[in-house]
């Protein structure tokens, strides 16, 4: 199985700074004849299902706010909240879909400071 | 405008088998590359990925519980059925279907929450 691991597990910032949250998986996820990265990112309120955010590692969903990026390759991954909005308190999944069993990592609670 | 909605009972017995129907709407299953997949989130803790149905029959499974999972699909009625075996009260938790590509999942249904208890 491809694990994904992500860090920090919660993460306290103050409104309008940056939020950053990483992802790393067991092994490459990159699909290099393609050059994709099979990586998504969700965000997750209380009470609601997760939503995707990112595909393809940087693929912004439609309708997600640009404030929203994805980065990374091969192995390595970050989430970036570039100015923290209230309405971005939540937990934040990355999930590999390169190989089966498509794992998500662990969480990160996002707060505010 | 793409919907998915969980059914199934919300409380099962020990060693009994779950049902769960996704039944979608607004794509059609029969696409290229779309997948229906079916995850689940026990109280207060993470995603756990199931299993994953694509539009070519293609069936991906976690191995952890391969062997007590089957996931079908009728494409002609919109839905997607997983069936759980053997169920245990650490079963216990919010089950989602989603709709997605490639294995990323774009759209999800709201959940239902299956309890097992005696």
């Amino acid at each position: 199985d491809i694990v994904v691991t992500q860090s920090p597990d919660s993460l306290a910032v103050s409104l309008g700074e940056r939020a950053t949250i990483n992802c790393k998986s067991s092994q490459s996820v990159l699909y290099s004849s393609i050059n994709k990265n099979y990586v998504a990112w969700y965000q997750q309120k209380p009470g609601q299902p997760p939503k995707l955010l990112i595909y393809w590692a940087s693929t912004r969903e439609s309708g997600v706010p640009d404030r929203f990026c994805g980065s990374g390759s091969g192995t390595d991954f970050t989430l970036t909240i570039s100015s923290l909005q209230a309405a971005d308190v939540a937990v934040y999944y990355c999930q590999q879909y390169y190989s089966a069993p498509y794992l998500f990592g662990q969480g990160t609670k996002l707060e505010i400071k | 405008q793409i919907t998915l909605k969980e059914s199934g009972p919300t409380l099962v017995k020990p060693t009994q088998t779950l049902t769960l129907t996704c039944i979608f709407s607004g794509f059609s299953l029969s696409t290229s590359g779309v997948g229906v997949g079916w995850i689940r989130q026990p109280p207060g803790k993470a995603l756990e990925w199931l299993a994953l149905i694509y539009w070519d029959d293609d069936e991906r499974y976690s191995p952890s519980l391969k062997s007590r999972l089957t996931i079908t699909k009728d494409t002609s009625k919109n839905q997607v059925v997983l069936t759980m075996t053997n169920m245990d009260p650490m079963d216990t938790a919010t089950y989602y279907c989603a709709h997605g590509f490639y294995g990323y999942l774009q759209s999800w249904g709201q959940g239902t929450l299956v309890t097992v208890s005696s």
